[in-house]
C-alpha cells in the first residue's frame, strides 16, 4: 500500500462549488504539505503543517483552506472553486527527524473546475 | 529570497545519448539542501537525490550522476546512455535550513526517443 494517499485522484467540479481534497499518510511523519502544479510553473506551496496545531500559509494560499485532523491526515478545501484553480494537487510529508527534509509525495489529484 | 532556475524547458535526445539537466539556485542561507525529483508520465513525483550544502562531492548512481558546484550555485544532473524510460519531467528543488520552505524549479521535460 502507498505511504501517502490522496482522494479523489480525479475530480471535475463547477465554479462556485466547495470541494475537499484529502491526504493520508502512514509514514508517521509530522510535517505535511499541499502543493499545486501548473504547466511551466513547477510546484507551488499552498499550505504546510509541522504538527496538528501548526498550520502555515504558503506562497499561494488565497482561495484555499486546510485542516490537520490528525497527524496522519491533512485536507485541502476550496470553498468556492474557480476555473484558475484547475491544476494537479500534491500532498507531501516529511519528518522533522530527517535533517535532509526530504519530502514524500502522494500520487496527486487532478482537479478541473469548469 | 530563494530561487531555483531550470533554464531548459524541454530536451529531446535519442536513446543512448548522454544528457545533462541544468539547475541553478539562489539562496543567502549557508545551510541548505538540494534535491532532484522525477515525474514520469504517470504523474507521481519520485525522489532521486538529496545533497546538503556542505557536501560538494559528486555522486553517481548507475546511469545517473550529479555535479554540485557551490561556486556557480549549480546542481546539474546527467543521465548517461539515456533510455526511453527516462522520459519524464525532472524537478530541481531547494530547501533552506529548518525545512520551512522548499522551492521547486519549473521543471525540465525530457523526451528520449527510441
Amino acid at each position: 500500500d502507498a505511504d501517502v494517499t490522496q482522494t479523489p485522484r480525479n475530480r471535475i467540479t463547477k465554479t462556485g462549488k466547495r470541494i475537499m481534497l484529502e491526504c493520508s499518510q502512514t509514514k508517521g511523519h509530522d510535517r505535511m504539505y499541499w502543493y499545486r502544479q501548473d504547466p511551466g510553473l513547477g510546484l507551488r506551496l499552498i499550505y504546510y503543517s509541522f504538527d496538528v496545531k501548526d498550520i502555515n500559509k504558503g506562497e499561494i494560499s488565497d482561495g484555499y483552506s486546510v485542516s490537520r485532523q490528525a497527524q496522519a491526515k491533512f485536507s485541502l478545501s476550496l470553498e468556492s472553486a474557480i476555473p484558475n484553480q484547475t491544476a494537479l494537487y500534491f500532498c507531501a510529508t516529511s519528518d522533522t527527524r530527517d535533517r535532509g527534509y526530504e519530502q514524500y509525495f502522494g500520487p496527486g489529484t487532478r482537479l478541473t473546475v469548469t | 529570497a530563494q530561487k531555483v532556475t531550470q533554464a531548459q524547458t524541454e530536451i529531446s535526445v535519442v536513446e543512448k545519448e548522454d544528457v545533462t539537466l541544468d539547475c541553478v539556485y539562489e539562496t543567502r542561507d549557508t545551510t541548505y539542501y538540494l534535491f532532484w525529483y522525477k515525474q514520469p508520465p504517470s504523474g507521481e513525483l519520485v525522489f532521486l537525490i538529496r545533497r546538503n550544502s556542505f557536501d560538494e562531492q559528486n555522486e553517481i548512481s548507475g546511469r545517473y550522476s550529479w555535479n554540485f558546484q557551490k561556486s556557480t550555485s549549480s546542481f546539474n544532473f546527467t543521465i548517461t546512455a539515456s533510455q526511453v524510460v527516462d522520459s519524464a519531467v525532472y524537478f530541481c528543488a531547494l530547501t533552506i535550513t529548518g525545512g520551512f520552505k522548499t522551492i521547486f524549479g519549473a521543471g525540465t521535460r525530457l523526451f528520449v526517443k527510441a
